[in-house]
């Protein structure tokens, strides 16, 4: 098993640029998360889905865009990069329902210039 | 509004002592406790969990503990080792069926030889 991957590992984009950080776990886990670790500020969750075609909004969703069309795979969308989105982004997976234990990918370092 | 508070954000340590990280939380809805630990550049990693029900959890060198009048725990490391030198999450679990985590800012221990 593979675990939770996410590519690419470091982007650097110029503000208004849109990207996508791609995410998919080997698991069969329902449950997958994306969180943004800021120095001083821990983890924040900006989308999290339930199962596929379900997603939702976290603590932080402004400017970023998910879906979840398949229950290996879930991206995260810049739609016009800020300075603000500067940061290390990770994704995470849970088996579902009355699994708490949460694995991480290794994270994608992201550079808004 | 923090709703899970480590206000330590760091510790020192020499090997072979007790690590004692700690954690306050303000929610009572959190029914399921967590610790999660980070090497720099890689993803958090599931350390060790409590549930609400209980007030004390042991893995190996690790203890976690619960006071749940004081809306507090504790993560215990005994005996600490160099490679335990790492930024440990605390995490918090409200009931339902979303499975939220809400994290603390993190701790940094540093253990010295």
């Amino acid at each position: 098993n593979a675990g939770v991957t996410q590519t690419p590992k470091f982007q650097v984009l110029k503000t208004g640029q849109s990207m996508t950080l791609q995410c998919a776990q080997d698991m069969n886990h329902e449950y997958m998360s994306w969180y943004r670790q800021d120095p001083g500020m821990g983890l924040r969750l900006i989308h999290y889905s339930v199962g596929a075609g379900i997603t939702d909004q976290g603590e932080v969703p402004n400017g970023y865009n998910v879906s979840r069309s398949t229950t290996e795979d879930f991206p995260l969308r810049l739609l016009s990069a800020a300075p603000s989105q500067t940061s290390v982004y990770f994704c995470a997976s849970r088996q579902g329902q009355g699994a708490i234990k949460q694995f991480f990918g290794p994270g994608t370092r992201l550079t808004v210039l | 509004d923090q709703q899970v508070k480590q206000n330590s954000p760091s510790l020192s340590v020499q090997e072979g002592r007790i690590s004692i990280l700690n954690c306050d939380y303000t929610n009572s809805m959190f029914d399921y406790f967590l610790w999660y630990k980070k090497y720099p550049a890689e993803g958090p990693t599931f350390l060790i969990s409590i549930s609400s029900i209980k007030d004390k959890n042991e893995d190996g060198r690790f203890t976690v503990f619960l006071n749940k009048s004081a809306k507090h725990l504790s993560l215990h490391i005994v005996p600490s080792q160099p490679g335990d030198s790492a930024v440990y999450f605390c995490a918090a679990s409200g009931g339902g069926s979303n499975y939220k985590l809400t994290f603390g800012k993190g701790t940094l221990l540093t253990v010295n030889p």
